[in-house]
């Protein structure tokens, strides 16, 4: 079945040291893939985003993502996380072959640590 | 530049009642998306649009009617309010269908 999953449903990790969060998702061919950011009480943003071209994309806030076809994954990294980056995090893909709709990963919430 | 902007952001509704939701989008985007978000259920799409007039239904359609008379706006109807609808709903948009979404700040609805 086509899916998009985030393994972990939260992480904690101190404050400057580095983040991985992990994405996999399930489709025949390659989508177009997203990572967005929801700070408490506010909508989505997006952080950034891959289409083809470079495996490694870099995005808003010192982030950037890595595109592994093989492992059919699309995981968001920061070298340093800071207090300010505490907030949920969603994966998410729009199938290329057809259809109208952006599929959300169920989230990874991050907890920054003093 | 406003982005997306929907009203109400907070409303109580008792079981039975109605009410509706509004999206109003001023960056002249085609597609239009109203989702619900549930803890640890990530974003499940409600209805869709692809153009001024169009609608159709998305992942979990059942209770809810939209509507987009202009191509700015989307409206999200809820005609006979249960419990189950308690949730936090954004309202989308995007340039294309590929493209990325630019989100409101949610509103958050109980039914009581």
């Amino acid at each position: 079945a086509q899916s998009v999953t985030q393994p972990d449903i939260h992480i904690t990790v101190s404050e400057g040291a580095s983040l991985e969060l992990r994405c996999n998702y399930s489709y025949g061919a390659t989508p177009y893939l997203f990572w967005y950011v929801q700070s408490p009480g506010q909508g989505l943003q997006l952080l950034l985003k891959y289409f083809s071209g470079d495996t490694l994309v870099q995005g808003i806030k010192g982030f950037e993502a890595e595109f592994k076809r093989s492992q059919s994954s699309f995981n968001l990294r920061k070298p340093s996380v800071h207090w300010s980056d505490a907030a949920e995090y969603f994966c998410a893909v729009v199938p290329n072959t057809g259809g109208f709709k952006t599929i959300f990963g169920a989230g990874t919430r991050l907890f920054v640590k003093a | 530049n406003a982005g997306v902007t929907q009203t109400p952001k907070f409303r109580v509704l008792k079981t039975g009642q109605s009410m509706t939701l509004l999206c109003a989008q001023d960056m002249n985007h085609e597609y239009m998306y109203w989702y619900r978000q549930d803890p640890g259920m990530g974003l499940r799409l409600i209805h869709y649009s692809v153009g001024e007039g169009t609608t159709a239904k998305g992942e979990v359609p059942d209770g809810y009617n939209v509507s987009r008379l202009k191509k700015q706006n989307f409206l999200l109807g809820l005609e006979s309010a249960a419990p189950s609808q308690t949730s936090v709903y954004f309202c989308a948009s995007t340039l294309t269908r590929e493209g990325a979404a630019f989100f409101g700040q949610g509103t958050r609805l109980t039914v009581v």
